[in-house]
């Protein structure tokens, strides 16, 4: 079946350090791969996705590439905030939109 | 982007009782809801998938008698926990499909005492 493994928190960066977090998947066919964030007290949002090998979803300043050949899409951004404080869910869509979600990664930045 | 609601936030029941949860999609109309279950520290896992109108179909291992869905109308969907146990203590969060994204609402916890 499918499965999504990403790396596991909590992580702690300053502002405007460089984050990484790492995400593998492993799933039949091409999946689209998304990322996922939830403010506390609040639903999940999809911050990016990809849909194919090689695309590169971007938004608010964060970047993943779907990486087929390592079955990979590592969430980056090159200077976080406080306010991305939250935390991030890497997902696949399989079969009927249904989604496969990793652990979780809790992020927080300090001032 | 897409709004999604949970009635109530949190809650609390004893055992042996049932509890209902509202899953509404509050600007768009979700033709499929989806329903999961989040242990602490762990990933969210699909539960069900409901489409209005029309019995709701349930993940390997999920007991349908127990947890009962309703998708009543395009803006709406229920889950009932029949006879809740200690075990049934859980984040329940919902999404509301719309042009094919998914949107969550901000979940609900239920504790069984």
């Amino acid at each position: 079946g499918n499965s999504v493994t990403q790396m596991e928190g909590p992580v702690t960066l300053s502002e405007e350090a460089f984050l990484t977090i790492n995400c593998t998947y492993t799933a039949t066919g091409y999946p689209s791969l998304f990322w996922y964030v939830q403010y506390p007290g609040e639903g999940l949002q999809l911050l990016l996705k990809a849909t194919k090998a090689d695309d590169k979803g971007s938004n608010k300043g964060f970047e993943a590439t779907y990486r087929k050949e390592t079955t990979s899409f590592h969430l980056e951004k090159g200077s976080v905030q406080v306010s991305d404080s939250a935390v991030y869910f890497c997902a696949l869509e399989g079969s009927n939109y249904k989604l496969t979600f990793g652990k979780g990664t809790l992020l927080t930045v300090n001032p | 982007g897409a709004v999604v609601s949970q009635h109530p936030s949190w809650v609390i029941c004893k055992s042996g009782t049932s509890v209902k949860i509202e899953c509404r999609s509050l600007d768009f109309q979700a033709t499929t809801m989806f329903w999961y279950r989040q242990f602490p520290k762990q990933s969210l896992m699909l539960m069900a998938t409901s489409n209005e109108g029309s019995k709701a179909t349930y993940e390997q291992g999920v007991e349908k008698d127990k947890f009962l869905i309703n998708h009543a109308s395009l803006t709406l969907s229920t889950l009932t926990v029949t006879s809740a146990h200690p075990e049934d203590s859980s984040f329940y969060i919902c999404s509301g499909d719309s042009q094919y994204e998914q949107y969550f609402g901000p979940g609900t916890r239920l504790t069984v005492t």
